[in-house]
């Protein structure tokens, strides 16, 4: 079936470096959405990116989509203490959507 | 407008005792699902519903079943609690599974003992 696998699985960063989580599907995805969960929180939807090559941004974050449309990446410049969660990428297949295991950002003041 | 609502929040269960997870959404979605959430294994998909009457399976569907008889409302039943299924379980619901964002709930913390 359909996978989808993210990496890195934890990233540590001191506030003010950069960071980039990477997204990859066993299959060619239609779209590819971004969420982010804050710690004791749910799942909240980021962004979601549809064209083959697309890149978006959201202030600090710059989320891509591959030509091939099965893989992407988030990247968030200059990290802040309000960046901590856990990032997950997700992609439809088969009439459902299938979630990456996500990477958990800590920040080190 | 409340978006999707899920109850209990908290639930502690003994190994073998029965209980069904309420989720609920006031937004129109066709789509809704549950997810159970573990340590290190991201978000699983355990049920499915592309729209009233109509349910499917994830990835681990054991140990759960699932009815859409509105489209409102897709409450999540553990037949017999384990202590394996003590775990966050988040119900999420959208427009369509192709193209639109999942909007989630709270979630429901559930430990079996």
């Amino acid at each position: 079936g359909q996978q989808v696998m993210q990496i890195p699985q934890y990233q540590h960063v001191q506030e003010g470096e950069d960071f980039t989580t990477y997204c990859n599907s066993s299959t060619t995805l239609s779209n590819i959405q971004w969420y982010k969960q804050r710690p004791g929180g749910h799942p909240v939807f980021l962004i979601q990116l549809v064209k083959s090559g697309e890149v978006k941004k959201q202030k600090r974050l710059t989320f891509q989509f591959g030509e091939a449309k099965k893989n992407s990446s988030l990247h968030i410049t200059a990290t802040q203490t309000t960046d901590v969660g856990t990032y997950f990428c997700a992609g439809p297949g088969d009439d459902k959507i299938i979630f990456g295991k996500g990477t958990r950002l800590h920040i080190l003041p | 407008n409340a978006g999707v609502t899920q109850t209990p929040k908290f639930q502690v269960l003994k190994t073998g005792q029965s209980m069904t997870l309420q989720c609920a959404q006031d937004m129109n979605h066709e789509y809704m699902s549950w997810y159970r959430q573990d340590p290190g294994m991201g978000l699983r998909l355990i049920h499915y519903s592309v729209g009233a009457g109509i349910t499917d399976q994830g990835e681990v569907p054991n140990g759960y079943n699932v009815s859409r008889s509105t489209t409102e409302d897709f409450p999540l039943r553990l037949l017999s609690a384990a202590p394996s299924q003590t775990s966050v379980y988040f119900c999420a619901s959208s427009y369509s599974e192709e193209n639109s964002p999942l909007h989630f709930g709270n979630g429901t913390r559930l430990t079996v003992t």
